[in-house]
């Protein structure tokens, strides 16, 4: 079954410091989809990055960088030099492609992120 | 806008009733997905609709939940005889197709008393 592990509950932080987000996930699909989302306090999910199966290149955009990783199955989210705007909930989510007849997203129980300044 | 809507942001109504909750996709967008989110967790799939067409609907937890999009675009999720059990936000995403990223609505906040 296809699954996404958040095993960080919670994480606080003092702002300028580096912070990674771990993401674990379980899939029998060959192709799939590996996404990121926040989530901040006013409660509107936003985009940050969609990754193919196929593409293990690291990316960076800014602060950012995601490391996917298909040997330990593992697609974790780098902060770099926290900010207080940084502080929201951060999903992990799996696309669960469905043959010919969806996508849905299957997301983690998400990682609450404080920083302080 | 060029973002997601739904309506009404919060809906509060007494167990048994009737809602209808509404979507607004960004424009030109054909997958459309309800989702519902309970606190402290993430939003879990409910329905998926690409164009007019209910392509996946295994996620609705019962025959209670039911979802349109007769024209392609706008989108209504409506629940009949409401529970407690259904308070939660639900969420409205769309997409270009299936495999891209989902873009994501405000969401309806529901609580049923």
């Amino acid at each position: 079954a296809q699954k996404v592990t958040q095993a960080q509950t919670e994480i606080s932080v003092v702002e300028k410091e580096d912070v990674t987000l771990d993401c674990v996930y379980e899939t029998r699909d060959t192709t799939y989809y590996l996404f990121w989302y926040k989530q901040p306090p006013s409660g509107e999910l936003v985009f940050l990055i969609r990754r193919n199966s196929f593409d293990e290149q690291n990316e960076i955009s800014g602060r950012y960088s995601w490391n996917f990783q298909k040997s330990t199955s593992s697609f974790n989210f780098t902060i770099t030099a926290s900010q207080v705007v940084d502080s929201a909930v951060y999903f992990c989510a799996l696309s669960d492609l469905r043959g010919q007849a969806g996508t849905a997203l299957i997301f983690g129980k998400g990682t609450t992120l404080s920083v302080s300044s | 806008g060029a973002g997601v809507s739904q309506t009404p942001s919060n809906k509060v109504t007494e167990k048994g009733k009737y809602v209808e909750l509404r979507c607004d996709p960004i424009s030109g967008h054909t997958a459309l997905y309800w989702y519902r989110q309970s606190l402290g967790q993430g939003p879990e799939f409910l329905i998926y609709f690409q164009g007019t067409g209910a392509a996946d609907d295994s996620g609705l937890p019962n025959d209670r939940f039911f979802a349109v999009r007769p024209e392609g675009s706008v989108s209504t999720l409506k629940i009949q005889r409401t529970e407690r059990g259904d308070s939660a936000v639900y969420l409205c995403a769309s997409s270009w197709d299936r495999a891209r990223e989902q873009f994501f609505g405000p969401g309806t906040r529901l609580t049923v008393l």
